[in-house]
């Protein structure tokens, strides 16, 4: 059973051009995640939903715009790409009510445009 | 400075012996500590959480915290080849929804 999901695993397009990543988590968590990790590794935080509100939005150009319909699901759209956004892009999830925030990752989108 | 702060290594040890992996983090608020393994062209798998000051055990990992040094470890007690890969620190601050990672430090057991 997957417990989080993300479409597609791999993504290459050109500059300009807008896309969209999926994320779906089975997990019954009610918090979800957009991270960044560029070449050097580095893990960073765009933005975070609880129960489909917004609830963390990161230094993220506004080209970036994330959509939770259900606490389930949360889809990041990206306007007008750019080289600098080729990166991998993980979504993760965690249940907030717990008290202990353990987030569990998705396998990943490697974005790449050219 | 850096919210989380890693040494990048490469850690090499034999196997079977420890190994010894460091975070600082700068918020003194900091609530939840975490450290994540993640394989190459994987995705980071948590393999360890610590709330409170102390040692917490599981299984061949030893999660180590100081609130008052702000300093988290992770041991790995008879390093196993698989256990190679890079391991992430993150902490929780007091926006208990933001997270903040260290930018992982690389540990190669060799046979």
């Amino acid at each position: 059973d997957t417990a989080v999901s993300q479409t597609p695993k791999y993504l290459v397009t050109q500059m300009g051009n807008d896309k969209s990543i999926k994320c779906e988590q089975n997990l019954g968590h009610d918090t979800m995640y957009w991270y960044k990790q560029d070449s050097k590794k580095f893990l960073k935080i765009m933005f975070s939903y609880n129960n489909k509100e917004l609830i963390i939005n990161e230094t993220v150009p506004n080209r970036f715009s994330p959509k939770s319909p259900d606490k389930a699901h949360l889809n990041l759209h990206i306007n007008s790409l750019e080289l600098g956004d080729s990166a991998v892009y993980f979504c993760a999830s965690s249940r907030r009510d717990l008290n202990t925030y353990e987030q569990y990752f998705g396998p990943g989108t490697r974005l790449t445009v050219t | 400075q850096k919210e989380v702060e890693q040494n990048s290594g490469p850690l090499s040890v034999p196997e079977g012996a420890i190994a010894s992996l460091n975070c600082t983090y700068s918020d003194r608020g900091s609530q939840s500590f975490f450290w994540y393994r993640q394989y190459s062209g994987k995705s980071p798998e948590l393999i360890m959480s610590i709330y409170s000051n102390g040692d917490k055990e599981d299984g061949r990992f030893t999660a180590q915290l100081n609130k008052a040094s702000q300093y988290v470890s992770l041991l790995i007690r008879d390093s196993q080849p698989s256990d190679s890969a890079t391991y992430l620190c993150a902490v929780n601050t007091n926006n208990f929804n933001k997270f903040y990672f260290g930018s992982g430090t690389k540990l190669n057991v060799k046979p």
